[in-house]
């Protein structure tokens, strides 16, 4: 399976700050995708991000607040932009890897005070 | 709307007591039953994939098994290593724009005492 990276792996950031979450993987693969943790919650999709071309978001997440790049196959940033103590989660990315199984990174645990 | 309810939401068994992890789920069209394992501060560590219903896997003390509206994670003579908390998601065939999306549940939050 893929080796995926993520950095920061935890941050604690001020209300009204950003932050850019960075997703490493170590082979080319066509699809990632970020996922939010909120505080015993489960995971939910935030978007799903395609190396040439715009991120698709789901319903209750948007660009401006969390603007995703994907300039290559391994490698992907998210930025959660102007943060409230609400963002506080565990920020999470996966891959495709073959046969449709999608494989988690570490995660980055993020508190926002 | 694609939906996945997990059961119970917390099991505590003695090691080698033997028991079972619902997944209820309801979906447009199933196109696969994933579940996952994650230990605290980590990401999720996939364990098995399944695709159609009568489908079972298996891998150590565990075996997945799977209906059309409900899978199960068998745990065979539990150790304190498989304390865990345990997800299920689904994913639909009917993506769209979100194709390969996963819906998860809650999870089971498993505790082995030895």
């Amino acid at each position: 399976s893929a080796v995926i990276s993520q950095k920061p792996s935890r941050d604690i950031c001020q209300r009204g700050t950003s932050l850019t979450i960075q997703c490493q993987v170590d082979s080319q693969v066509t699809m990632m995708f970020w996922y939010r943790q909120q505080p015993g919650q489960s995971l939910t999709l935030i978007a799903t991000a395609n190396q040439g071309s715009e991120a698709t978001y789901e319903s209750g997440f948007v660009i401006d607040k969390f603007p995703i790049s994907r300039p290559n196959l391994t490698f992907s940033t998210l930025t959660v932009s102007n943060m409230s103590p609400e963002d506080s989660s565990i920020y999470l990315c996966s891959v495709y890897e073959g046969s449709e199984t999608q494989y988690f990174g570490p995660g980055t645990r993020l508190l926002v005070l | 709307e694609d939906q996945v309810t997990q059961s119970p939401e917390a099991l505590r068994l003695q090691e080698g007591e033997s028991s079972s992890l619902n997944c209820s789920y309801t979906v447009s069209g199933l196109r696969g039953l994933f579940w996952y394992r994650q230990d605290p501060g980590k990401g999720p560590e996939f364990l098995f994939t399944l695709y159609s219903a009568g489908e079972e896997k298996e891998k150590e003390r565990l075996k997945a098994t799977l209906t059309k509206k409900e899978s199960f994670l068998h745990i065979t003579a539990p150790k304190p290593e498989d304390s865990a908390t345990y997800l299920c998601a689904v994913q639909s065939v009917d993506g769209g724009t979100s194709y390969g999306k996963l819906t998860f549940g809650q999870g089971t939050i498993l505790t082995v005492h030895p």
